[in-house]
């Protein structure tokens, strides 16, 4: 069974402060993502990764940084975190099918349960 | 620019009748599309997916239709279960532009 781990559930920052969002697979997938959801607007990429030290910006990156040092372990950062990016954060991870492209993106995604973020 | 759209922020649906959940997407490239269901408390999980290629695709109660002249998309389950009530996502994949693009959730309810 794929197990996706975010390390807070809840978390309330102020302004300014740096933020750092962890998120862990067991899966050994290559690929991560790192999602936010706001309410009428879906679910909207901020960035994935296909490998260890490679990153891809989404569609809304502006204010965020990623880290993938490690394959099972993919970093969202908040520089200065702002009230604007108060939303829920989730993580996601996929494999490629076998002898399928590194980031076929219809691959199944495997969530955590999120991190509902408050930014005072 | 919301290219997939679920106009449905929320439907109702008695238990054992059939649930019909719809997407629109703006973007002919679109060529790969999938649902996702989410619990409270929970991260979204796959339910089911269709090619472009096809127009329906069934898995037990979950069938999803695709009319790409439309550019809609369904989700039906039939019969409907109180398990079932969750948000739904719709999503559309570009596969040539590596883009996969959430629409913004329906919320279904179940009741007894």
């Amino acid at each position: 069974d794929v197990k996706v781990t975010q390390s807070s559930r809840y978390l309330v920052k102020r302004t300014g402060e740096k933020v750092f969002l962890e998120c862990v697979q067991d899966m050994d997938h290559e690929n991560m993502f790192w999602y936010r959801q706001d309410p009428g607007l879906g679910l909207r990429l901020i960035y994935f990764s296909y490998d260890v030290k490679m990153k891809e910006k989404g569609d809304i990156p502006e204010g965020y940084s990623v880290s993938r040092e490690k394959k099972e372990r993919f970093s969202l950062i908040l520089e200065s975190a702002s009230t604007n990016q108060t939303s829920m954060y989730l993580c996601a991870s996929s494999s490629p099918a076998t002898g399928g492209p590194s980031t076929s993106w219809t691959d199944t995604q495997y969530f955590g349960p999120g991190t509902r973020l408050t930014v005072l | 620019d919301q290219q997939v759209k679920q106009n449905s922020p929320s439907l109702s649906v008695q238990e054992g009748r059939i649930s019909i959940l719809n997407c629109d997407y703006t973007n002919s490239m679109f060529d790969y599309f999938l649902w996702y269901k989410k619990y409270p408390a929970e991260g979204p999980t796959f339910l089911i997916s269709i090619s472009s290629i096809k127009d329906k695709n069934e898995d037990g109660r979950f069938t999803v239709f695709l009319n790409k002249s439309a550019k809609h998309l369904s989700l039906h389950i039939v019969p409907s279960q109180p398990g079932d009530s969750a948000v739904y996502f719709c999503a559309a994949i570009h596969s040539a532009a590596s883009k996969l693009t959430f629409g913004t959730g329906t919320r279904l309810q179940v009741t007894l």
